[in-house]
């Protein structure tokens, strides 16, 4: 079974600086997906990043962008400029190829963004 | 506008008692999920379905039950079976036809938190 471990309960950073987040995973898998969501105070999660694990480059969407580092299971979170709408909790998920396949979560990294 | 609709919001239950929490999508989605989420331990899930009239447990699927009797329809009851119902639930729908850069992406409601007296 996979597994997903976020080791940083909790972090915070100061407005317009940059924070990274750590993710670490364990599977025996070759083809897989790996996400980033966000759950903001308001609860709603949403997607912010997704890497195919057959892609050698590095996921990129505006200010996030990810590490992945296939052979140490490693899947980082950089927030790039952190704004105050960055305050959330932030999870790491895993899906491994296939039809129907689930996604499974780490239990998540609480970001504070200070101004 | 598309999207996933949970409801209640809030549900206070009282020991001994069944509660239904209801999730509607009208995303087209084939696959619905409910996940359980608790302080410090992230979404577990607790069942999912990939077709109409047929689901899945998932990890901690005991003192709950589903049905699937249409596509955009996936409730959850909590029965008096689960020892420790508080939490918050989240229901979760995704597009299994997608491929490519798109796939995998799961579209959730806002959530239920229910409150055992």
């Amino acid at each position: 079974a996979q597994t997903v471990t976020q080791s940083q309960p909790e972090m915070s950073v100061q407005e317009a600086e940059t924070v990274t987040l750590s993710c670490t995973y364990d599977t025996s898998e070759s083809n897989y997906y790996l996400f980033w969501y966000k759950q903001p105070p308001s609860r709603q999660m949403i997607l912010v990043i997704r890497q195919e694990a057959y892609k050698q480059q590095n996921a990129t969407e505006n200010r996030f962008s990810v590490n992945f580092q296939k052979a140490a299971k490693s899947f980082s979170l950089k927030i790039s400029d952190s704004q105050l709408g960055d305050t959330a909790m932030y999870f790491c998920a895993f899906m491994k190829l296939g039809y129907g396949n689930k996604l499974v979560f780490g239990a998540g990294t609480i970001l504070r963004v200070k101004s | 506008d598309g999207g996933i609709t949970q409801s209640p919001k809030y549900l206070f239950r009282k020991e001994g008692q069944n509660v239904t929490l209801s999730c509607e999508q009208n995303l087209n989605h084939d696959a619905m999920y409910w996940y359980r989420q608790d302080p410090g331990q992230g979404l577990r899930l607790i069942y999912y379905s990939q077709i109409v009239n047929d689901f899945q447990k998932g990890d901690i699927a005991e003192g709950y039950s589903v049905s699937r009797e249409k596509k955009e329809s996936f409730p959850l009851t909590v029965t008096s079976a689960q020892k420790n119902p508080t939490a918050f639930y989240l229901c979760a729908s995704r597009d299994l036809s997608r491929t490519g850069p798109n796939t995998g992406e799961l579209f959730f409601g806002e959530g239920s938190r229910l409150t055992v007296l």
